[in-house]
C-alpha cells in the first residue's frame, strides 16, 4: 500500500540552526501538507501546498518557515533558525484531491528536538 | 476560532465497548473525522461522518453526531488490545483539519 514517508525520524539540533525535514508524498497525490504536534498539545495545521505554491498557511507558519517541492517527488519543510519552541513532531500529509472527503494520508512524523 | 476538545485518557477492559467523546465549535464543518495513531506511526483515518448524518456504522465502529450540541463520539465494540492507540477527532475547515488533543485508549486484559 502506498504511504507517505518522512525523514529523519528524529533530529536534534541547536537553537539557531537551520533544519530541513523531508517528505515523500504518495506519487499520484497533488496536495501536500505539514502539521505539527508539540508534546501534549494538539496537532496543528502549518501549511498546505498545491501546484507548486502555498495555498493556505497558519499564523504559526511565519518567515522562519518555508516549504518546497524541489524535484517533483520530495516535499520539504525548512526552519531557518530554530527556536526552543519549534521542538515538536512534524507530520507531512498528502491527498489526491482537496475538499472535505479528500482523505489525508499522514507520514509517521519527524520528531524535532531543539536544544 | 475553531476548537476541538477531547478527554485525554480512557481505559477499558478487553471485550468491553469504548466510547471516545469530542466536542467542536465550528458549526459550519461539513465533515468530522476520527483518526488513529498507533505508537511510532502516523495518523490513520478510521472513519468520517457528513454533518447531515447523525450516525454511521462501520464494522466495530459507530460514530454518533449531535450537531445541535456539537458533540461527536466514537464507539468501538468488543475492544481489543490492538485498539490501544491515540484517537484524534478532527473537523474540516476548507482544506485543512482542526484536530483535538487526542484520547489515549488503553485496553487491559
Amino acid at each position: 500500500e502506498p504511504e507517505v514517508t518522512q525523514t529523519p525520524s528524529h533530529q536534534v539540533t541547536q537553537m539557531g540552526q537551520e533544519v530541513i525535514l523531508r517528505c515523500v508524498p504518495i506519487s499520484n497525490h497533488l496536495y501536500f501538507y505539514w502539521y505539527r504536534q508539540i508534546l501534549g498539545q494538539k496537532v496543528e495545521f502549518l501549511v498546505s501546498f498545491y501546484n507548486n505554491e502555498i495555498s493556505e498557511k497558519s499564523e504559526i507558519f511565519d518567515d522562519q518557515f518555508s516549504v518546497e517541492r524541489p524535484d517533483g517527488s520530495n516535499f520539504t519543510l525548512k526552519i531557518r533558525s530554530t527556536k526552543l519552541e519549534d521542538s515538536a513532531m512534524y507530520f507531512c500529509a498528502s491527498s489526491e484531491w482537496v475538499g472535505d472527503t479528500g482523505e489525508l494520508f499522514f507520514g509517521e512524523g519527524s520528531r524535532l528536538t531543539v536544544l | 476560532g475553531e476548537d476541538v476538545e477531547q478527554s485525554l485518557f480512557l481505559s477499558v477492559r478487553e471485550g468491553d465497548s469504548s466510547v471516545i467523546n469530542c466536542t467542536y465549535t465550528d458549526s459550519s464543518s461539513t465533515y468530522l473525522y476520527w483518526y488513529k495513531q498507533e505508537p511510532g506511526a502516523g495518523l490513520q483515518l478510521l472513519t468520517y461522518i457528513f454533518s447531515n448524518m447523525d450516525m454511521k456504522q462501520d464494522q466495530r465502529l459507530t460514530v454518533l453526531l449531535n450537531k445541535k450540541d456539537k458533540h461527536l463520539s466514537l464507539r468501538i465494540a468488543d475492544t481489543q488490545t490492538g485498539d490501544s492507540a491515540i484517537y484524534f477527532c478532527a473537523e474540516s475547515n476548507t482544506d485543512k483539519l482542526i484536530f483535538g488533543t487526542g484520547t489515549r485508549l488503553q485496553v487491559f486484559p
